[in-house]
Parts: structure tokens; sequence; C-alpha cells
């Protein structure tokens, strides 16, 4: 069945810094990649998505792209800030969406 | 537009009592997801409708958990009795269809059993 494989976290990095947060997945056909993003105490809402191999989703300055020959769906952001504190979920769509376990993101001034 | 409404936020209950979580989705959403999330892991999907039918319910522990979504709008999904190892979050989630599309989630409700 569809699985998805993240980077345990927590993942603390300094202002400013290089975030990459790895995704894998395991799936059968084509399914479309997400990363959602939960704030403390709020529920899950969508980052960015990429919906077929070797699209790139970006949004708020966080970038993914779907490679399929490795069956990856890597977070990369150039420069984070303390508001980005966060758990990171990468999906996998489908008619039984998953989710991998989450990685969560401490930023520090 | 309102998003995925769900109440309580919070409950707690002790062990062998019933509980029930409501749970509005977006409007013209047909597609709603009940999932489960224990601390620390992501959301495990419990039911999925499409309407009022429901498609995926494999893994809803049919012995204690029912879900219902009369008129193909509102859903509730209830436990009883319920267990100690029931406390987690659950998360209502609609989209506008089935298959590779976002869905939007709900705030959630975090169950405590005592």
């Amino acid at each position: 069945g569809n699985s998805v494989t993240q980077m345990e976290g927590p993942v603390t990095l300094s202002e400013e810094a290089f975030l990459t947060i790895n995704c894998t997945y395991t799936a059968t056909g084509y399914p479309s990649l997400f990363w959602y993003v939960q704030y403390p105490g709020e529920g899950l809402q969508l980052l960015l998505k990429a919906t077929k191999a070797d699209d790139k989703g970006s949004n708020k300055g966080f970038e993914a792209t779907y490679r399929k020959e490795t069956t990856s769906f890597h977070l990369e952001k150039g420069s984070v800030q303390v508001s980005d504190s966060a758990v990171y979920f990468c999906a996998l769509g489908s008619y039984i969406p998953t989710f991998g376990r989450g990685t969560s993101l401490i930023v520090h001034p | 537009e309102a998003g995925v409404v769900q109440s309580p936020r919070y409950k707690i209950i002790e062990k062998k009592q019933p509980v029930a979580f409501w749970c509005n989705p977006i409007s013209g959403h047909n597609t709603l997801y009940w999932y489960r999330q224990n601390l620390g892991q992501g959301p495990e999907l419990l039911i999925r409708y499409e309407n009022e039918e429901a498609v995926d319910d494999s893994q809803l522990p049919k012995d204690r958990f029912s879900a219902e979504r009369l008129k193909g709008v509102d859903s509730t999904l209830k436990i009883q009795p319920a267990e100690l190892g029931d406390s987690a979050v659950y998360l209502c989630a609609s989209s506008d269809r089935v298959g590779n599309t976002e869905a939007f989630f709900g705030q959630g409700t975090r169950l405590t059993v005592v």
C-alpha cells in the first residue's frame, strides 16, 4: 500500500538558516504530493503541492520538487524565520490520503 | 468562506463513557474524511464519505466507533464505550472531489479518556 516516510524531528535551526526536511514515498500510480503545516493549536493547512513528476510546488519561500526517480518530495527553504516553527507533514493524495508522521521545526532567534 | 468547523475543541471523559464529535465541512465539498492523530504521529484515516455514503471505513474500529453523514453535509463520529487508548486528536477534513486533491482540515477535537 501507499506510505510516506519523513525524517524525524525535531529540527532545530537558527533564524535565517537553510531548511531541508526529507520525505520519501511508496505509491502505486502517480499520486499528487503535498506538504501540510500545522501551527500550534491549529489544524493542518496546505503549504504546497505538486501534481506530477518534476513539478515544483512553492509557497511562502518553501519549495519542494516531485522526484519520481527517487520517489522523494523534500521540503526546502533558504532562510527560515521564527514564525516558521510548526510541524510539517508530507502527504500523498489518493482515494485514501496518506500522511507522514510529521517533522517538528523549531527556529530560534 | 467558512472553513471546516469541528466541535467540541476539547473533551475529557471517563473510560467506558460515550462521546460524539461533530463536523461541518466546507459548503459544496462532497468528500468528507475523519482522521485520528495520535501524539507525535501523522493523521490516520478512519472513514471517508462521498456525499452520504461511507466508501472507506476499513480502519474504523466498528465494535465501538460509528459515524454518520446525514444528507451528505454534517457528520458525527461516535465512540461508545471509550477506552484509554482512544485519547487522540480527531480531525475532520473535506475536499471538493476524491483523489489527488487538497484536503481542508478543521482544528480538531482533542479527546482525553481518563
